[in-house]
């Protein structure tokens, strides 16, 4: 089974705060992706990775930045905590090529207060 | 558990019958199309996929139908079981050779007893 790995559950960050999510997968999925999921919204693209230390941006980058140094994991770096990226992160890996099935962790939530 | 989303439109259904849940799309250049299944506190769950040349597809228990002349797609399954219960939600590619996809908000699917 492809597992897809997000460290935390639940974090609770204070304003201005460097956060970093990081996720994993088992599969040795080329593409790497990032979401955050709203009440009311869709998933939305935050930033994604075809490959190693390559990336993309998504629909919304702004207020995040990326990090992909090994295959296997993606991190997402809020780099400075602003209360309106309080959300759901959910991080997704699929095998190269567009229109591959994406396998998604079990997101984290993330409260900035 | 986790909430994916407030006041989303709820379908009820009795434990046995089909299911049906709609999606309508937005944009002419998609040619692939997702549906995912989110049950309370994970990540979403691949379902079915399908490519714009064809108009259905069936898995096990679940076919999608495309209907491009009115954008609009279904998710339709069959003899509905509780561990059908979740929020459904559809997919789109934002036209073809992009990792980008426009996600809906969601269905959620109450399966009665």
């Amino acid at each position: 089974d492809v597992k897809v790995t997000q460290s935390s559950r639940y974090l609770v960050k204070r304003t201005g705060e460097k956060v970093f999510l990081e996720c994993v997968q088992d599969m040795d999925h080329e593409n790497m992706f990032w979401y955050r999921q709203d009440p009311g919204l869709g998933l939305r693209l935050i930033y994604f990775s075809y490959d190693v230390k390559m990336k993309e941006k998504g629909d919304i980058p702004e207020g995040y930045s990326v990090s992909r140094e090994k295959k296997e994991r993606f991190s997402l770096i809020l780099e400075s905590a602003s209360t309106n990226q309080t959300s759901m992160y959910l991080c997704a890996s699929s095998f190269a090529g567009f229109n591959t099935e994406a396998f998604f962790g079990q997101g984290t939530r993330l409260t900035v207060v | 558990g986790e909430s994916v989303g407030l006041h989303l439109p709820t379908l009820s259904v009795q434990e046995g019958d089909n299911s049906i849940i709609n999606c309508a799309y937005s944009n002419s250049a998609s040619d692939y199309f997702i549906w995912y299944k989110q049950e309370s506190g994970k990540g979403p769950q691949f379902i079915i996929d399908i490519r714009s040349n064809m108009d259905k597809r069936q898995g096990q228990r679940v076919t999608v139908l495309l209907n491009k002349t009115v954008k609009h797609l279904s998710l339709q399954i069959a003899a509905t079981q509780p561990g059908d219960s979740a929020v459904y939600f559809c997919a789109e590619n934002q036209g073809s050779g992009t990792y980008k996809y426009i996600f809906g908000t969601g269905t959620r699917l109450k399966v009665l007893a």
